[in-house]
């Protein structure tokens, strides 16, 4: 079993609709989580970041974080074509980027 | 404005061959990792410093080597490319004590 687990989609939503996108893990050591975007073709780039558990909004993202439940979730408000890309969840143990564990991914498309 | 580039963007060798890619960042980051990226196994770690002339093993390391003569630079060398080494490579950076960590935007490398 992946210490990190992530259902890679495609998930296709019309515009304008909520976006919920969610990762468990195995890990309860885990105490920093982030969600990154990636587009295709490019490097992926960090969109939330959270320590321990609680909600975190930023514009039109919501990240949240149940630790009881060793779940994370990253909500997407009004969603726009723009944001159709795969989207990365990735936690990690301490305040250290190398031992960052990484989601497979979820593949989002948003449709006009 | 501070950014980590990767080159080439795209590279293919013949196996046997050894391959050099190359990662600058100017963001003054002590902290540089190379992942390799496939699908269904998201980002694995290869290799990662901590600053000037450290370098540690990461997850995925067998076949690869880096090393780390100024802050700016991690160049990650193939010593004898293998089919299996077939991935999107992305090298990244974060300051210290920080789980963040920023992406360039990808080495393509197709081994055959």
């Amino acid at each position: 079993q992946k210490e990190v687990e992530q259902d890679p989609g495609p998930l296709s939503v019309p515009e304008g609709a909520i976006v919920s996108l969610n990762c468990t893990y195995s890990n309860s050591a885990f105490q920093y989580f982030m969600w990154y975007r990636q587009y295709s073709r490019k490097g992926p780039e960090l969109l939330m970041y959270t320590y321990s558990s609680g909600n975190k909004e930023d514009g039109r993202f919501t990240a949240q974080v149940d630790k009881s439940s060793k779940y994370i979730s990253l909500f997407i408000r009004d969603s726009q074509p723009s944001d159709s890309a795969t989207y990365l969840c990735a936690m990690s143990e301490g305040s250290s980027a190398s031992k960052i564990i990484f989601g497979s991914g979820t593949r989002l498309s948003i449709r006009p | 404005d501070a950014e980590i580039t990767q080159s080439p963007r795209h590279k293919i060798t013949e196996t046997g061959r050894q391959v050099t890619l190359a990662c600058h960042q100017t963001w003054n980051h002590n902290n540089m990792f190379w992942y390799r990226q496939d699908l269904g196994h998201g980002l694995r770690l290869i290799h990662y410093s901590y600053g000037v002339q450290d370098t540690n093993k990461g997850e995925v390391s067998d076949g690869y080597s880096v090393s780390r003569s100024n802050t700016e630079d991690l160049p990650l060398t193939l010593e004898s490319a293998a089919s299996s080494q077939t991935s999107v490579y992305f090298c990244a950076s974060s300051e210290s004590g920080r789980a963040e960590a920023f992406f360039g935007q990808g080495t393509r490398l197709t081994v055959v």
